[in-house]
């Protein structure tokens, strides 16, 4: 199947600090979609991209669509604690399914 | 507004046994979705549905079946289950469109242990 190789796997950094992370594919996508997930709760939509070269931004997150849709970045400027959960990208192709990412594991430190 | 419930939260099950995991949703949307999440393995398509009384196969369909016979409602069954199958099921649901202007809802998720 279609594979998302998402990194870094894991992030630990200090309150304040700005976070990177991304997604890329051996694949072309039409849709990128980042989602945050909170412990023992189900993935929240947080930001979605449909044109490559979009840049998108929701309070201190912001997305890129990369030019050659084969890839997608997340930046998070000035972490807070409640930053904290497990973050994933994810890919669209077809009209209906999504494939994910493995995730990146965020924890921030006060 | 309930959005998109799992049943039950928790099970244990023993090798073997079969069992039905709920979905529901009362957003009226036409897509309904089971994943499976494991350890360092992100989300993984099981089934999918696009519509009452329609069923299709994801990334990893086997051991698994499913049945939308209402609109709200997606059951994913587990005929003889098996400790591969140990694992935290989400199921999501969105309406028709774009899918970030119709983004895919998520349950809590069922946590599965099956020894």
């Amino acid at each position: 199947g279609q594979q998302l190789n998402q990194s870094p796997q894991s992030m630990f950094i200090q309150e304040g600090e700005d976070v990177s992370m991304n997604c890329t594919s051996s694949s072309i996508f039409n849709t990128w979609l980042w989602y945050k997930q909170d412990p023992g709760e189900g993935p929240v939509l947080l930001i979605a991209l449909y044109k490559a070269g979009e840049l998108t931004s929701n309070g201190r997150l912001t997305a890129q669509f990369g030019i050659t849709r084969k890839d997608s970045f997340l930046n998070i400027s000035a972490s807070i604690p409640s930053d904290v959960g497990i973050y994933f990208c994810a890919g669209q192709r077809g009209y209906s399914t999504l494939t994910f990412g493995k995730g990146t594991m965020l924890l921030v430190s006060p | 507004n309930a959005g998109v419930t799992q049943t039950p939260k928790f099970r244990v099950l023993k090798t073997g046994q079969s069992m039905t995991l709920l979905c529901a949703q009362d957003m009226n949307h036409e897509y309904m979705y089971w994943y499976r999440q494991d350890p360092g393995m992100g989300l993984r398509l099981i089934h999918y549905s696009v519509g009452e009384g329609t069923t299709a196969k994801g990334e990893v369909p086997d051991g698994y079946n499913v049945s939308r016979l209402k609109k709200q409602n997606f059951l994913l069954g587990l005929e003889s289950a098996a400790p591969s199958q140990t694992s935290v099921y989400f199921c999501a649901s969105r309406a028709q469109g774009a899918v970030g202007n119709q983004p895919q809802h998520f349950g809590d998720g069922t946590r599965l242990s099956i020894l």
